[in-house]
């Protein structure tokens, strides 16, 4: 049973544009949710993290949003630019848990 | 060397061999974990390791075992392994907080099982 899904396994977006990756969880004791992104040959890198007490984080060009009611939450990058390019995973951790629980990942490309 | 290292990064062993992957972390971290990644799936966590103890095993075959010597080294030994282990392994670290939950990643052994 898969606590954390990313239904788009890929999605491509215009330079300059608004790229959206979403991710649902189904686990309600979730309260801190990250996104990593993932460039080949490379291990994950933390990007952006959100706490259950809040509904959005901005940091630069990219903005994570949460709606806790629909268990769901989205990662914005505008303007998206060719180096983010990368594969985005969505993770999940309960309070207290020394576990994070991920999606299977969306590859975004940016075209130029 | 800065960050969380792993080597090899490439690693082709034959169902009889014994071979081991190492970690290590350069960050300060009190906790250790080892992922799997297999394609086109999540990444499964394995063992996890806190203060040098193990504090979670998530159901994973013996044929894997895992070491944490002390807090800046891990190691996954590996021994009889099938060819569906094949799979990109990562090692992560993180401080324990109890705040934060923000793991930082190695770059990954791609494994190769013939």
């Amino acid at each position: 049973d898969q606590q954390v899904k990313q239904n788009s396994p890929s999605l491509s977006v215009q330079e300059g544009r608004i790229s959206i990756l979403n991710c649902d969880y189904t686990n309600s004791m979730f309260d801190y949710f990250l996104w990593y992104k993932k460039y080949p040959a490379e291990g994950p890198t933390f990007l952006i993290s959100i706490s259950s007490i809040k509904d959005k984080n901005e940091d630069g060009r990219f903005t994570v949003f949460l709606n806790k009611s629909a268990k769901h939450l989205s990662l914005h990058i505008v303007p998206s630019q060719p180096g983010d390019s990368a594969v985005y995973f969505c993770a999940a951790s309960e309070q207290g848990a020394q576990k994070l629980v991920f999606g299977q990942g969306t590859r975004l490309t940016i075209n130029p | 060397e800065t960050g969380v290292t792993q080597t090899p990064r490439h690693l082709v062993m034959g169902m009889t061999n014994k071979k081991s992957l190492k970690c290590e972390q350069h960050l300060g971290h009190n906790a250790m974990y080892w992922y799997k990644q297999s394609a086109k799936k999540p990444l499964e966590l394995m063992f996890v390791y806190s203060l040098e103890e193990r504090v979670e095993n998530n159901s994973v075959p013996s044929r894997f075992s895992p070491e944490c010597p002390n807090s800046s080294h891990l190691f996954l030994h590996l021994h009889t392994l099938q060819p569906e282990d094949s799979a990109l392994y990562l090692c992560a670290s993180s401080q324990r907080t109890g705040v934060t939950y923000e793991q930082y990643f190695g770059p990954g052994t791609r494994l190769t099982v013939t």
